[in-house]
């Protein structure tokens, strides 16, 4: 099984809104990460949580606030977001980032957009 | 600064034919591939990886040869089918734990 799920498939948010992005996994991986992805661009990543701790942030604005509950869960928290922000938001997962051949699971994203 | 290329955006292949889909690299530190597949709106779908002690991997249709003094690798999928029609896109890491980094894409059109 190599199953990744998010939550909400789509979501529609005001820029005063606040919202998350759910992510789960049960394939015992310990490494989980957030990309953005824009129309007919590759996913760019924004963080990764290797055993639960924050270990990449790819220089994304406060507005966007991740969070790993768990080994298996990883939340994107949303607030004050901007319209450019709407994209393809994907999560993935790997067994771990300390082995080099360590290949990326990605669920079926959350397509968000901001008014 | 680029360091996946994919330099064709797209790719148009008549049913049953080969497909070839070209990857570049320039960070010799790289010393793992991978090839994910992906449909509008969807997540990328792992297809097939290669590290770098290796210089080819098959799983069933799908063929990836890397050549690393070109820094170069390439995915082949015979025969190919309508099915295939996606997003293809490279992706590399390395061992020192960066990230992986993905090539732009190219679009697949399989041909009935």
């Amino acid at each position: 099984d190599t199953e990744v799920t998010q939550t909400p498939k789509h979501l529609v948010m005001g820029m005063t809104n606040k919202k998350s992005l759910k992510c789960e996994q049960h394939m015992g991986h310990r490494a989980m990460y957030w990309y953005k992805q824009k129309a007919k661009k590759p996913p760019e990543l924004m963080f990764v949580y290797s055993y639960e701790k924050l270990s990449i942030n790819e220089s994304v604005p406060s507005r966007f606030s991740p969070e790993c509950p768990n080994s298996s869960l990883l939340n994107l928290h949303l607030h004050a977001l901007q319209p450019e922000d709407s994209a393809l938001y994907l999560c993935a997962s790997s067994q771990d980032r300390s082995f080099g051949t360590d290949t990326q699971y990605f669920g079926p994203g959350t397509r968000l957009t901001v008014l | 600064d680029q360091q996946v290329k994919q330099n064709s955006p797209s790719l148009s292949v008549q049913e049953g034919r080969i497909s070839i889909l070209n990857c570049d690299y320039t960070n010799s530190m790289f010393d793992y591939f991978l090839w994910y597949k992906k449909y509008p709106a969807e997540g990328p779908t792992f297809l097939i990886s290669i590290s770098s002690i290796k210089d080819k991997n098959e799983d069933g249709r799908f063929t990836v040869f890397l050549n690393k003094s070109a820094k170069h690798l390439s995915l082949h999928i015979v025969p190919s089918q309508p099915g295939d029609s996606a997003v293809y896109f490279c992706a590399a890491s390395a061992l020192n734990g960066q990230n992986f980094v993905f090539g732009p894409g190219t679009r697949l059109s399989v041909l009935p």
